[in-house]
């Protein structure tokens, strides 16, 4: 699995874009990029994932950079609620998906 | 979909005693759960791969005698804590992917609570 490195915190304005770094500079080719959050005291949440392209989905944008070195996970209109740790993870999707979880940003979004 | 439950989603037990948490997935079938551990201000650490039907595989320095798995059907896993000791008190987290491979996108229960007196 991928080491990732993430800033151990970020603070953004509510309605504000979230934008949430990530290096991951020893993925291997076959490994994609996982984004999972946790609120306090719950089990962690999936929010996207991807290997090569950027994607998209109802909860985020995933932009991956050309040499797949890092990405960066982007909430639109972070809300109160997006408080959490965000978690970027790289995983082998075809290899029963074991994960294994870095430090996270705590991701603070205030009024 | 991919609804991933938990039971119970805490309990408070005596030293000494086991203390079984089950891990169900509700709208699709796993061959493969993960059980995880995590203490306060802590990150998620995996604690063993749940297999159906065959034994499971545990991480390095996890103690398979005291953390006893079951994967005994395609919708249910179950991690007994034995002689648990206050040292044992932490979040467990069950996860599971869908489909027969496990090469889906995992999604994780809401975590069960062990306090150990």
């Amino acid at each position: 699995d991928a080491k990732t490195t993430q800033p151990p915190s970020m603070d953004c304005a509510e309605g504000r874009a979230a934008n949430l770094p990530c290096n991951h500079s020893t993925i291997s080719g076959n490994e994609y990029v996982y984004w999972y959050r946790q609120i306090h005291s719950q089990g962690p949440q999936y929010i996207i994932h991807g290997l090569k392209n950027n994607e998209t989905n109802e909860m985020a944008s995933l932009i991956i950079t050309e040499d797949r070195k890092s990405s960066t996970l982007i909430l639109p209109h972070a809300t109160l609620r997006d408080t959490a740790v965000y978690y970027c993870i790289g995983g082998l999707y075809n290899q029963g998906g074991k994960l294994i979880f870095g430090q996270g940003t705590e991701l603070s979004v205030k009024p | 979909g991919a609804v991933v439950s938990q039971h119970p989603s805490w309990v408070i037990c005596k030293s000494g005693t086991s203390v079984k948490i089950e891990c169900r997935s509700l709208d699709f079938q796993a061959t493969t759960m993960f059980w995880y551990r995590q203490f306060p201000k802590q990150s998620l650490m995996l604690m063993a791969t749940s297999n159906e039907g065959s034994k499971a595989t545990y991480e390095q320095g996890v103690e398979k005698d005291k953390f006893l798995i079951n994967h005994a059907s395609l919708t249910l896993s179950t991690l007994t804590v034995t002689s648990a000791h206050p040292e044992d008190s932490s979040f467990y987290i069950c996860s599971a992917a869908p489909g027969t491979s496990g090469s889906d996108t995992q999604y994780f229960g809401p975590g069960t609570r062990l306090t150990v007196l």
